[in-house]
């Protein structure tokens, strides 16, 4: 079955520092991985994603690194505030394929201490 | 603002019930997704409509349907409603099928509660 595993399920960060969750998919298919940010009451949001041709992407604070052999990707927050505490997903899809619904890892709550 | 619609915010009904949500895409958006979130099962793909057409199927149970009217909003229909279908129900909208950029974004979504 197609999954992807998110970790840490939880993660508290001190204001300024840096927060990492990771995630680890098994279809070697997936061509397309979005990171989404959750606020308590709202929809996730499309943070930032990353296609397998590149194996690093940043936009702002926040970096996603790929590692393609070993199917593996991670969400960097740099500088973390406590505005970015939230619950993070990490999702994966296969665009090329003939269905291009994501597939999400089980989450991560982030909780930046002032 | 993701530009993504959906109506009712909180739906709570009864068990055995039947209820209707209802999602608008963004402009210009052809695709139509319906994802499930739960404490326990997470953030799962339900269905997803293109253009009027259904276009792949997830976990989605045979008491549930949905639709895409001409005007691409979309309906997702739960029946004989169960406790265990309590949830938050997300829609999302993309600019393609799939095979190419496909970048989803979610509405406010619609939290049932069956009692």
């Amino acid at each position: 079955q197609q999954q992807v595993k998110q970790s840490p399920q939880s993660l508290i960060v001190q204001k300024g520092g840096i927060s990492i969750i990771n995630c680890a998919y098994e279809n070697t298919a997936f061509d397309y991985f979005p990171w989404y940010q959750q606020f308590p009451g709202k929809g996730p949001a499309l943070l930032i994603a990353i296609r397998p041709d590149v194996s690093e992407k940043k936009e702002g604070r926040f970096t996603i690194s790929f590692n393609k052999s070993a199917k593996q990707f991670s969400l960097h927050i740099m500088d973390s505030q406590p505005g970015d505490s939230a619950t993070y997903f990490c999702a994966a899809s296969n665009e090329g394929g003939s269905q291009g619904n994501l597939i999400f890892g089980k989450g991560t709550k982030l909780s930046v201490k002032p | 603002d993701s530009g993504v619609t959906q109506t009712p915010k909180h739906l709570i009904t009864a068990t055995g019930q039947r209820v209707t949500l209802r999602c608008s895409p963004r402009s210009g958006d052809l695709s139509v997704y319906w994802y499930q979130q739960s404490l326990d099962q997470g953030l799962q793909f339900l269905i997803q409509y293109y253009n009027g057409e259904e276009r792949a199927k997830g976990n989605i149970l045979e008491r549930f349907s949905a639709q895409q009217f001409p005007d691409l909003h979309s309906e997702l229909n739960l029946s004989s409603l169960e406790l265990g279908d309590s949830a938050l129900y997300f829609c999302a909208s993309s600019v393609a099928p799939a095979g190419g950029p496909d970048e989803q974004y979610f509405g406010p979504g619609t939290r049932l509660t069956v009692t």
